[in-house]
């Protein structure tokens, strides 16, 4: 079974700074995606980030950036130039990659992080 | 068209009503899902419907009776609900296949109260 800890309950941040957020995961297979979801106050889940197991390079998205350690079972999420807008709960999720077997449908989720950026 | 659509947005039950869920997406994807999502706590897996059959329950309860009449849509039926089922009510999609991106696309969710 697959497991994905977020230890920061909640986080803030000023805005305009930089917070990066923990993740850390726990599996047998070796292919597999990780993401980093955002939801909002608004509550729809809105992908941030996807990172493939096989890639060595880490994933970016304009301000967001992933620093992925397969060995270390480490996926945190880094966000720079925070905005107000960036306030959501996020959420770090594991899914393996292929096909066949009713475990390969499943989006497993970290406990997630509140993050709030102040003015 | 990058949406999943739920409605209703609010429902409000009774423990004896009969209501349904409604879930639709137009991306041309094979997977559909249902969760479950109390405040403040990721969102619990209840249903997989892959090429519009049943293909993960997550040993949920009977009074949540899942239908995926074609491969746009997805249904929750809910009856003799207990207030303990109050939550919101997320529905997602993926590709399958193709381009296939693993990441699950959600709608807005339905938010469920249950007198």
């Amino acid at each position: 079974a697959q497991t994905v800890t977020q230890s920061q309950p909640e986080m803030s941040v000023q805005e305009a700074e930089t917070v990066t957020l923990s993740c850390t995961y726990d599996t047998s297979e070796n292919n597999y995606y990780l993401f980093w979801y955002k939801q909002p106050p608004s509550r729809q889940m809105i992908l941030v980030i996807r990172q493939e197991a096989y890639k060595q390079q880490n994933a970016t998205e304009n301000r967001f950036s992933v620093n992925f350690q397969k060995a270390a079972k480490s996926f945190s999420l880094k966000i720079s130039d925070s905005q107000l807008g960036d306030t959501a709960m996020y959420f770090c999720a594991f899914k393996i990659w292929g096909a066949g077997g009713t475990s390969y449908g499943k989006l497993t989720f970290g406990q997630g992080t509140i993050l709030t950026v102040h003015p | 068209d990058t949406e999943v659509t739920q409605t209703p947005k609010h429902l409000v039950m009774g423990m004896t009503n009969k209501k349904s869920l409604k879930c639709e997406q137009h991306m041309g994807h094979r997977a559909m899902y249902w969760y479950k999502q109390k405040a403040k706590k990721p969102p619990e897996l209840m249903f997989v419907y892959s090429y519009e059959k049943l293909s993960i329950n997550e040993s949920v309860p009977s009074r949540f009776s899942p239908e995926c009449p074609n491969s746009s849509l997805l249904n929750l039926h809910l009856h003799a609900l207990q207030p303990e089922d109050s939550a919101l009510y997320l529905c997602a999609s993926r590709r399958k296949g193709g381009a296939y991106t693993g990441e699950l696309f959600f709608g807005e969710g339905s938010r469920l109260t249950v007198l």
